[in-house]
């Protein structure tokens, strides 16, 4: 299958800081990339759709000031975690969407980010 | 609004036995995927099996298999011969339009 990476895989800051964690879909070009968040135990809540080249979408309840995303190419988007609080605690995932041969989505290894 | 089920919060099967885990969704569109994903204790996401709507014939891959019964909107996973590489969360998952909508997953547990 296709092959996702994230970086990094985790991440310890201090309040009030900026964290940006990268997605890249390393054999395939993706228009369309997805950021999830999990909390332990719990199933994985879409947070945003990146689409390469224009603003990115987002799911209600998700505040596009604090998490910003970048799909500035098909192989490349990233979430920055503006301002972090401790609540902001959490894994992230990204994924990446393949058309051919069918359409399927692939996940990152994901981000395990701890703000103090 | 599309919405996935899945009943079992956790199960445990036998090494080598059969399993089934169960999943419904509510949708009122008529194209649509749905998936398994395995999520290991590495928390890595892992495709396990995919389905088109519109297809009548039930996927398989390997040990996997899906019952699809699309009228009752159910889509159960069976593992056959489980091993204890099996151990992980199963997520069920609704896909439209490039969107996925996830269950709340069932913890299963192989036992050697």
């Amino acid at each position: 299958g296709a092959v996702v990476s994230q970086h990094p895989s985790w991440v310890i800051c201090k309040s009030g800081t900026s964290v940006k964690i990268e997605c890249r879909s390393l054999d395939f070009q993706a228009t369309t990339m997805f950021w999830y968040r999990q909390f332990p135990k719990q199933s994985l809540m879409l947070m945003a759709t990146s689409n390469e080249g224009s603003k990115a979408t987002y799911e209600q309840g998700v505040e596009k000031d604090k998490f910003l995303i970048n799909h500035a190419s098909l192989t490349l988007s990233t979430l920055t975690v503006t301002s972090a609080h401790p609540e902001d605690s959490s894994f992230y995932i990204c994924s990446a969407t393949t058309i051919e041969p069918r359409e399927t989505q692939y996940f990152g290894p994901g981000t395990r980010l701890l703000v103090l | 609004a599309q919405t996935v089920t899945q009943s079992q919060p956790e199960m445990s099967v036998q090494e080598a036995e059969t399993v089934t885990l169960s999943c419904t969704y509510d949708t009122s569109e008529s194209n649509y995927y749905l998936f398994w994903y395995k999520q290991p204790p590495s928390r890595q996401m892992i495709l396990v099996i995919r389905q088109e709507a519109y297809k009548q014939q039930n996927a398989t891959e390997n040990r996997f298999s899906v019952n699809f019964q699309k009228a009752a909107k159910s889509f159960s996973l069976k593992i056959s011969d489980s091993q204890l590489g099996d151990t992980a969360m199963y997520f069920c998952a609704f896909g439209s339009q490039g969107n996925l909508i996830f269950g709340k997953g069932t913890k299963l547990s192989v036992k050697p």
